[in-house]
């Protein structure tokens, strides 16, 4: 059964302290596994895909990577601004498997 | 640019009511999707339409019925609301439904059904 579990369910950070987000998987077939961020109101918004296991995404201070059982959103010197839910989600011919997300809230 | 615009944002229905929530995309993508947001439980597919003409299960499809009426649009009718059926929905859209093919969302519809 294709699964998507997300660590941890909260994370609390000072502003500058740098952590990792956890999604391990489980696909009969990968297509991919994709990263949002969801803001409170709005829908999901697209921030990386990873296809193959070694490989690595950077955007500002996130950096994601993926092995071949889960991927890790680094998050360096955190701001304030990057407080959200990151929703992970891997693919599957035409359907996509979303975990529960991880719901980051940075102090400044 | 607008992306996905979903109707209504808000609804709340009595149990057995019926509505549908309508979608539209301006990005001439051929694939769209309906999710449903359930805390703790991520977003969960119902349906979802590869190209126009063509509509598929997803994993929670029972009690919802769909139609794509063009390549843009993209409605999720209840039939006989239900409180299980109390949920944030979600439309989304992609290009084609190949591999590399992210997800672009509408910013939800909130649904009560008491």
């Amino acid at each position: 059964e294709d699964q998507v579990t997300q660590s941890p369910e909260a994370l609390r950070l000072q502003e500058g302290e740098s952590s990792s987000l956890n999604c391990s998987y489980t696909v009969s077939g990968l297509r991919g596994l994709f990263w949002y961020r969801q803001d409170p109101g709005k829908g999901p918004e697209f921030l990386f895909t990873l296809y193959s296991a070694g490989e690595e995404k950077e955007k500002e201070r996130l950096k994601a990577t993926l092995t071949k059982k889960e991927s890790f959103l680094h998050i360096t010197a955190p701001k304030p601004e990057d407080s959200a839910t990151y929703l992970c989600a891997v693919r599957n011919f035409n359907k996509f498997y979303f975990g529960s997300g991880t719901k980051l809230n940075v102090k400044p | 640019n607008a992306g996905v615009t979903q109707t209504p944002k808000f609804q709340v229905l009595k149990t057995g009511q019926s509505m549908t929530l309508q979608c539209a995309q301006d990005m001439n993508h051929n694939s769209m999707y309906w999710y449903r947001q359930d805390p703790g439980m991520g977003l969960r597919l119902i349906y979802y339409s590869a190209s126009e003409g063509t509509t598929d299960k997803g994993e929670v499809p029972n009690g919802y019925n769909v139609s794509r009426l063009n390549k843009r649009e993209f409605s999720l009718r209840l039939e006989s609301a239900a409180p299980s059926q109390t949920s944030v929905y979600f439309c989304a859209s992609s290009e084609s439904g190949l591999t590399n093919e992210k997800l672009f969302f509408g910013s939800g519809t909130q649904l009560s059904v008491l």
